[in-house]
């Protein structure tokens, strides 16, 4: 159980486009998820919080209009980095709450590249 | 404010036992997580403590103790594949709020 999914698992876009990457829970209800970004050899940075039928909640210093988060349903959640630039270029990945015990199971994470 | 402090590297030997420290000062405390995270891959969770004392789970145990806001994590019988970066993180408050505050990690180097 607790299996999250993610896709796509990499890719490629050229600067000014929008990249779109989904995350869904495939067998449990996620009335949250967490969106994270890391780049090379550093620990993970939250970006924000994605709930069910409300507006996410950002970290400080993450743009709401860059990263459009999407909670649309309790298995699926989107993150749109919109008119992407190289320094976007970074591994993505989510994660969905399990049990109530608050741990995070992630998604395989997508890592994106922006020329 | 948040703060969590492990060690960056560790080195160890395979067949050995390691000990990888984390300490935590934060607002509220509702649980330590423990993640291992090998290179281009996503965290995996290891394990939880929410009250003091030591959590066994095969090769790995956890420990806790929340009256000195620290915790190690314990791998016995090291293997190769156990190379990897090992993520603490505590969730500090109960309710609809999953958020966790984490640390930076620690990259575990196995040796032959």
């Amino acid at each position: 159980g607790a299996v999250v999914s993610q896709h796509p698992s990499r890719v490629i876009c050229k600067s000014g486009t929008s990249v779109k990457i989904e995350c869904r829970s495939l067998d449990f209800q996620a009335t949250t998820m967490f969106w994270y970004r890391q780049f090379p050899k550093q620990s993970l940075m939250l970006m924000a919080t994605s709930n069910e039928g409300s507006k996410a909640t950002y970290e400080q210093g993450v743009e709401k209009d860059k990263f459009l988060i999407n909670h649309a349903s309790l298995t699926l959640s989107t993150l749109t980095v919109t008119s992407a630039h190289p320094e976007d270029s970074s591994f993505y990945i989510c994660s969905a709450g399990g049990t109530g015990r608050g741990e995070q199971y992630f998604g395989p994470g997508t890592r994106l590249t922006v020329t | 404010g948040q703060n969590i402090d492990q060690p960056t590297e560790m080195t160890a030997t395979e067949g050995a036992i390691v000990q990888i420290n984390c300490t935590y000062q934060t607002s509220g405390f509702n649980g330590l997580f423990w993640y291992q995270q090998h290179a281009g891959e996503a965290p995996t969770f290891l394990s939880y403590n929410v009250l003091d004392g030591l959590e066994e789970k095969g090769r790995f145990s956890s420990f806790l103790s929340r009256s000195k806001g620290y915790s190690y994590l314990l791998l016995k019988e090291l293997q190769m594949k156990d190379s990897a970066s090992y993520l603490c993180a505590v969730r500090e408050s109960a309710g609809n709020n999953r958020k966790l505050i984490w640390g930076l990690g620690t990259s575990l180097a196995v040796n032959p």
